[in-house]
Protein backbone atom coordinates (compact mmCIF):
# COMPACT_ATOMS: atom_id res chain seq x y z
CA UNK A 1 0.00 0.00 0.00
CA UNK A 2 1.05 3.82 -0.09
CA UNK A 3 3.48 4.95 2.30
CA UNK A 4 4.63 8.42 3.07
CA UNK A 5 7.62 8.92 4.91
CA UNK A 6 9.30 11.87 6.71
CA UNK A 7 12.71 12.43 8.18
CA UNK A 8 14.20 13.68 10.19
CA UNK A 9 11.75 11.88 12.59
CA UNK A 10 12.91 14.32 15.40
CA UNK A 11 14.66 17.94 15.35
CA UNK A 12 16.11 19.64 18.27
CA UNK A 13 17.41 23.54 17.04
CA UNK A 14 17.56 27.09 18.94
CA UNK A 15 15.74 29.61 18.50
CA UNK A 16 16.64 31.68 15.00
CA UNK A 17 18.25 28.61 13.23
CA UNK A 18 16.05 26.95 10.10
CA UNK A 19 14.33 24.23 10.20
CA UNK A 20 13.35 21.39 6.90
CA UNK A 21 11.39 18.34 6.77
CA UNK A 22 11.37 15.96 3.98
CA UNK A 23 8.30 14.00 2.93
CA UNK A 24 8.83 10.92 0.31
CA UNK A 25 5.86 8.86 -0.96
CA UNK A 26 6.01 5.60 -2.42
CA UNK A 27 3.53 6.37 -5.11
CA UNK A 28 2.53 9.70 -6.72
CA UNK A 29 0.31 12.23 -5.61
CA UNK A 30 -2.56 14.12 -6.95
CA UNK A 31 -2.13 16.49 -3.66
CA UNK A 32 -0.30 17.36 -0.78
CA UNK A 33 -1.14 18.47 2.53
CA UNK A 34 0.26 19.79 5.49
CA UNK A 35 -0.94 19.40 8.86
CA UNK A 36 0.87 20.99 12.53
CA UNK A 37 0.16 19.35 15.82
CA UNK A 38 0.92 21.58 19.04
CA UNK A 39 1.71 19.01 22.13
CA UNK A 40 -1.39 17.52 23.86
CA UNK A 41 -3.22 19.35 20.43
CA UNK A 42 -5.19 18.39 17.46
CA UNK A 43 -3.84 18.30 13.93
CA UNK A 44 -4.29 21.66 12.29
CA UNK A 45 -4.44 22.25 8.33
CA UNK A 46 -1.60 24.73 7.02
CA UNK A 47 -1.48 24.37 3.23
CA UNK A 48 -2.32 22.49 0.07
CA UNK A 49 -0.52 21.88 -2.63
CA UNK A 50 -1.36 20.64 -6.54
CA UNK A 51 1.03 21.17 -9.04
CA UNK A 52 4.12 19.92 -9.93
CA UNK A 53 7.10 21.98 -8.89
CA UNK A 54 4.59 24.36 -6.65
CA UNK A 55 6.38 26.19 -4.09
CA UNK A 56 3.89 28.33 -1.53
CA UNK A 57 5.00 30.86 1.06
CA UNK A 58 3.52 31.42 4.93
CA UNK A 59 5.62 34.26 6.48
CA UNK A 60 8.53 32.15 7.78
CA UNK A 61 7.18 28.68 6.62
CA UNK A 62 7.86 27.50 2.77
CA UNK A 63 6.35 24.65 1.04
CA UNK A 64 7.51 22.95 -2.01
CA UNK A 65 6.10 20.01 -4.27
CA UNK A 66 8.50 18.25 -6.04
CA UNK A 67 8.40 18.08 -9.82
CA UNK A 68 7.49 13.99 -9.57
CA UNK A 69 4.64 14.91 -7.29
CA UNK A 70 6.06 11.80 -4.77
CA UNK A 71 7.98 14.06 -2.23
CA UNK A 72 7.70 17.62 -0.65
CA UNK A 73 9.62 19.69 1.93
CA UNK A 74 8.43 22.17 4.74
CA UNK A 75 11.41 25.11 5.30
CA UNK A 76 11.05 27.15 8.57
CA UNK A 77 13.30 29.98 8.45
CA UNK A 78 14.42 31.81 11.83
CA UNK A 79 12.66 29.29 14.02
CA UNK A 80 10.58 30.51 17.61
CA UNK A 81 9.36 28.51 20.25
CA UNK A 82 5.82 28.78 18.66
CA UNK A 83 6.59 26.75 16.20
CA UNK A 84 6.87 23.72 18.09
CA UNK A 85 5.04 20.68 17.71
CA UNK A 86 4.42 17.55 14.87
CA UNK A 87 4.50 18.75 11.07
CA UNK A 88 2.73 15.64 9.06
CA UNK A 89 2.49 15.89 5.68
CA UNK A 90 -0.74 14.29 4.13
CA UNK A 91 -1.56 13.36 0.45
CA UNK A 92 -4.30 11.81 -2.05
CA UNK A 93 -3.49 9.30 -4.61
CA UNK A 94 -5.34 9.77 -8.11
CA UNK A 95 -7.60 6.56 -7.05
CA UNK A 96 -7.62 7.06 -3.35
CA UNK A 97 -10.22 9.08 -1.78
CA UNK A 98 -8.13 8.15 1.51
CA UNK A 99 -5.44 10.71 2.99
CA UNK A 100 -2.61 9.16 3.69
CA UNK A 101 -0.34 10.92 6.64
CA UNK A 102 3.40 10.78 6.53
CA UNK A 103 5.30 9.78 10.14
CA UNK A 104 5.84 12.92 11.30
CA UNK A 105 8.76 15.30 12.33
CA UNK A 106 8.78 16.44 15.99
CA UNK A 107 10.16 20.00 16.23
CA UNK A 108 11.64 21.26 19.13
CA UNK A 109 12.84 25.12 19.88
CA UNK A 110 14.82 25.89 22.67
CA UNK A 111 15.81 29.60 23.74
CA UNK B 1 -11.62 25.98 17.35
CA UNK B 2 -12.18 24.08 14.34
CA UNK B 3 -16.26 23.16 14.59
CA UNK B 4 -15.67 19.62 15.20
CA UNK B 5 -16.51 18.05 18.06
CA UNK B 6 -15.90 14.78 19.75
CA UNK B 7 -16.87 12.99 23.08
CA UNK B 8 -16.46 11.74 25.52
CA UNK B 9 -12.89 13.75 25.74
CA UNK B 10 -11.18 10.75 28.13
CA UNK B 11 -12.40 7.09 28.60
CA UNK B 12 -11.51 4.81 30.55
CA UNK B 13 -12.64 0.98 30.09
CA UNK B 14 -11.35 -2.32 30.88
CA UNK B 15 -10.26 -4.81 28.54
CA UNK B 16 -13.47 -7.19 26.68
CA UNK B 17 -15.81 -4.02 27.00
CA UNK B 18 -17.14 -1.63 24.40
CA UNK B 19 -17.37 2.02 23.74
CA UNK B 20 -18.80 4.23 21.46
CA UNK B 21 -17.53 7.21 20.67
CA UNK B 22 -19.09 10.59 18.91
CA UNK B 23 -18.50 12.99 16.57
CA UNK B 24 -20.08 15.91 15.35
CA UNK B 25 -18.64 17.35 11.58
CA UNK B 26 -18.40 21.30 10.98
CA UNK B 27 -21.69 22.28 9.73
CA UNK B 28 -22.02 21.94 6.24
CA UNK B 29 -18.81 19.23 5.79
CA UNK B 30 -20.36 15.97 4.29
CA UNK B 31 -17.34 13.95 4.73
CA UNK B 32 -16.24 12.62 8.38
CA UNK B 33 -13.02 10.82 9.11
CA UNK B 34 -11.95 8.54 12.02
CA UNK B 35 -8.05 8.55 12.67
CA UNK B 36 -6.06 6.31 15.83
CA UNK B 37 -2.76 8.08 17.08
CA UNK B 38 -0.86 5.93 19.43
CA UNK B 39 1.11 7.43 22.05
CA UNK B 40 4.00 8.47 19.81
CA UNK B 41 2.66 7.85 16.75
CA UNK B 42 1.34 9.11 13.22
CA UNK B 43 -1.92 9.19 12.20
CA UNK B 44 -3.57 5.63 11.35
CA UNK B 45 -6.76 6.38 8.66
CA UNK B 46 -9.10 3.92 10.13
CA UNK B 47 -12.46 4.57 7.92
CA UNK B 48 -14.04 7.50 5.92
CA UNK B 49 -18.01 8.06 5.23
CA UNK B 50 -19.46 10.73 2.96
CA UNK B 51 -23.20 11.65 3.66
CA UNK B 52 -23.98 8.42 5.12
CA UNK B 53 -22.65 6.02 2.93
CA UNK B 54 -18.44 4.22 3.34
CA UNK B 55 -16.27 5.79 0.88
CA UNK B 56 -12.71 4.61 2.21
CA UNK B 57 -11.37 1.87 4.67
CA UNK B 58 -7.85 1.68 6.20
CA UNK B 59 -6.71 -0.42 8.38
CA UNK B 60 -9.71 -0.36 10.83
CA UNK B 61 -9.82 -3.54 12.55
CA UNK B 62 -12.95 -5.93 12.10
CA UNK B 63 -13.51 -5.19 16.25
CA UNK B 64 -14.33 -1.42 14.85
CA UNK B 65 -17.16 -0.14 12.86
CA UNK B 66 -18.45 3.01 12.38
CA UNK B 67 -21.02 4.72 10.97
CA UNK B 68 -22.61 8.13 10.00
CA UNK B 69 -26.25 8.95 11.03
CA UNK B 70 -28.86 11.22 8.49
CA UNK B 71 -27.46 14.42 10.43
CA UNK B 72 -24.33 13.33 9.48
CA UNK B 73 -22.68 12.79 12.95
CA UNK B 74 -20.66 9.73 13.37
CA UNK B 75 -19.63 7.31 15.86
CA UNK B 76 -17.17 5.00 15.99
CA UNK B 77 -17.84 1.72 18.18
CA UNK B 78 -14.74 -0.27 19.84
CA UNK B 79 -15.30 -3.83 20.53
CA UNK B 80 -13.87 -6.31 22.50
CA UNK B 81 -11.13 -3.58 23.53
CA UNK B 82 -7.63 -4.45 24.22
CA UNK B 83 -4.73 -3.33 26.06
CA UNK B 84 -3.20 -2.17 22.72
CA UNK B 85 -6.26 -0.07 21.50
CA UNK B 86 -5.45 2.46 24.13
CA UNK B 87 -4.99 5.47 22.37
CA UNK B 88 -6.20 9.00 20.94
CA UNK B 89 -9.13 8.71 18.24
CA UNK B 90 -9.32 12.03 16.12
CA UNK B 91 -12.16 12.54 13.66
CA UNK B 92 -12.42 15.08 11.23
CA UNK B 93 -14.80 16.59 8.57
CA UNK B 94 -14.35 17.97 5.08
CA UNK B 95 -16.49 19.26 2.40
CA UNK B 96 -15.26 16.29 0.50
CA UNK B 97 -11.77 16.00 0.09
CA UNK B 98 -9.54 18.92 0.39
CA UNK B 99 -8.42 20.54 4.02
CA UNK B 100 -10.13 18.72 6.58
CA UNK B 101 -10.75 19.92 9.88
CA UNK B 102 -9.77 18.00 13.19
CA UNK B 103 -11.92 17.59 16.66
CA UNK B 104 -9.77 17.72 19.63
CA UNK B 105 -9.92 14.15 20.30
CA UNK B 106 -11.08 11.39 22.25
CA UNK B 107 -8.24 9.97 24.60
CA UNK B 108 -9.19 5.97 25.56
CA UNK B 109 -7.79 4.29 27.95
CA UNK B 110 -7.91 0.50 28.51
CA UNK B 111 -6.73 -0.65 31.62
Amino acid sequence: GQQVMQIPQYQHVQEGEDFTTYCNSSTTLSNIQWYKQRPGGHPVFLIQLVKSGEVKKQKRLTFQFGEAKKNSSLHITATQTTDVGTYFCAGYTGTASKLTFGTGTRLQVTL
Amino acid sequence: DSGVTQTPKHLITATGQRVTLRCSPRSGDLSVYWYQQSLDQGLQFLIQYYNGEERAKGNILERFSAQQFPDLHSELNLSSLELGDSALYFCASSVHGGEQFFGPGTRLTVL
